[in-house]
């Protein structure tokens, strides 16, 4: 059965701390990771789809990577505004992990 | 843009009650998907459907049911509420074929007492 695992579960940085969210998994044969932000009492918004290993995607702060057992969600230099739930999923039986809350304080 | 409109932000039922939660994509998505959100739970598949008339089970199906009979509508349907299915009900919908991501509603706060 697929598994995906996310870390840390909280994260609370400083406005301009630059950090990293983990996503782990095991599939067999991925076809595709995804990224979402999700903002309280809303559904998830897609941000990134990765699909091979080395590969990069990037949207303003946020930087997404991919190796072969894991993914990483760089946040530069965030703001407030960037506070949300990070969730990533796998394809195609779109399992999600619990998620990263992330707060930054101004 | 893809739209995911699901009819209620929140209800409130009582144990027994038969609910459903409807939900409309206006994409001609083939595939759509109900989920379930609890806080340290993350999202959970509750059933999800390739086509017209086709469902299959996820990884909670038990209490839930679902009806697909036009391709742009599935509902979710709790046969019987129970108070351990108070939850974000989130639906989704996506294109056929590998690798696409999903497109979400606002979701359903279901409040179940």
């Amino acid at each position: 059965e697929d598994q995906v695992t996310q870390s840390p579960e909280a994260l609370r940085l400083q406005e301009g701390e630059s950090s990293s969210l983990n996503c782990s998994y095991t599939v067999s044969g991925l076809r595709g990771l995804f990224w979402y932000r999700q903002d309280p009492g809303k559904g998830p918004e897609f941000l990134f789809t990765l699909y091979s290993a080395g590969e990069e995607k990037e949207k303003e702060r946020l930087k997404a990577t991919l190796t072969k057992k894991e993914s990483f969600l760089h946040i530069t230099a965030p703001k407030p505004e960037d506070s949300a739930t990070y969730l990533c999923a796998v394809a195609d039986d779109m399992r999600f992990g619990a998620g990263t809350r992330l707060t930054v304080k101004p | 843009d893809v739209k995911v409109t699901q009819s209620s932000r929140y209800l409130v039922k009582r144990t027994g009650e038969k609910v459903f939660l409807e939900c409309v994509q206006d994409m001609d998505h083939e595939n759509m998907f109900w989920y379930r959100q609890d806080p340290g739970l993350g999202l959970r598949l509750i059933y999800f459907s390739y086509d017209v008339k086709m469902k299959e089970k996820g990884d909670i199906p038990e209490g839930y049911s679902v009806s697909r009979e036009k391709k742009e509508r599935f509902s979710l349907i709790l046969e019987s509420a129970s108070t351990n299915q108070t939850s974000m009900y989130l639906c989704a919908s996506r294109s056929s074929g590998t690798g696409l991501p999903l497109h979400f509603g606002n979701g359903t706060r279901l409040t179940v007492t």
